[in-house]
């Protein structure tokens, strides 16, 4: 049982690269999300998608945009990569309200 | 406005110890929940408890529990008897309002905790 996977779990950029960041989960929750990570910072939620069709912004869209797939997948994408965009990169789901989101093993990016 | 405090950057605890960690946060809505998740080193997000708004008691998962003062809005993650694999970053995190059909989880900065042999 994988629950959610994340794919690449590191990547080096040179600033200007676009890259997807890919997610899947495998328990058939709703609801989606992309968080970014930086130090002293705590996860601030990027993007997320309630359900297969949606997708909305979180506190820290600017620079990203996704796609959610299908039900299972929900990628991130960055056009143009900057070093501000370094950061572990977390893609979670989550099924109902009052349930724990699940978490991917994290993507490490590093923008040169 | 920061809707989730966890007002101790760092703390320490000697093993076989609890040890609180704090969080408040800030909503006006009456329904809402609160999360608190275990980071260790090597990064995962490991879920540890939930409390919701409405419930009556104090939730409780082995070594967890939850000081939840819903008056104080403060929700606070007890560790009874430390381990040294308890020692990771702690987070605290809500769940937001309903709207757009979702229900985001908003984190709060994190605790490191150590716990000292």
């Amino acid at each position: 049982n994988a629950g959610v996977t994340q794919t690449p779990k590191f990547q080096v950029l040179k600033t200007g690269q676009s890259m997807t960041l890919q997610c899947a989960q495998d328990m058939n929750h709703n609801s989606m999300y992309w968080y970014r990570q930086d130090p002293g910072m705590g996860l601030r939620l990027i993007y997320y998608s309630a359900s297969e069709g949606t997708t909305d912004k979180g506190e820290v869209p600017n620079g990203y945009n996704v796609s959610r797939l299908n039900k299972r997948e929900f990628s991130l994408r960055l056009e143009s990569a900057a070093p501000s965009q370094t950061s572990v990169y977390f893609c979670a789901a989550r099924q109902g309200k009052d349930t724990e989101a699940f978490f991917g093993q994290g993507t490490r990016l590093t923008v040169v | 406005a920061q809707k989730i405090t966890q007002t101790q950057p760092g703390m320490f605890v000697q093993e076989k110890e609890a040890v609180t960690l704090d969080c408040t946060y800030d909503t006006s809505d009456p329904s809402y929940g609160l999360f608190w998740y275990k980071q260790p080193s090597s990064g995962e997000m490991i879920f540890l408890i939930y409390q919701g708004s409405y419930d009556q008691q104090n939730a409780t998962e082995g070594r967890y529990s939850l000081n939840f003062q819903k008056a104080r809005k403060s929700a606070n993650l007890v560790i009874s008897a430390s381990q040294l694999g308890d020692s990771a970053m702690y987070f605290c995190a809500m769940r937001e309002p309903p709207g757009a059909g979702s229900y985001q989880l908003t984190f709060g900065k994190g605790t490191k905790l150590s716990v000292i042999p």
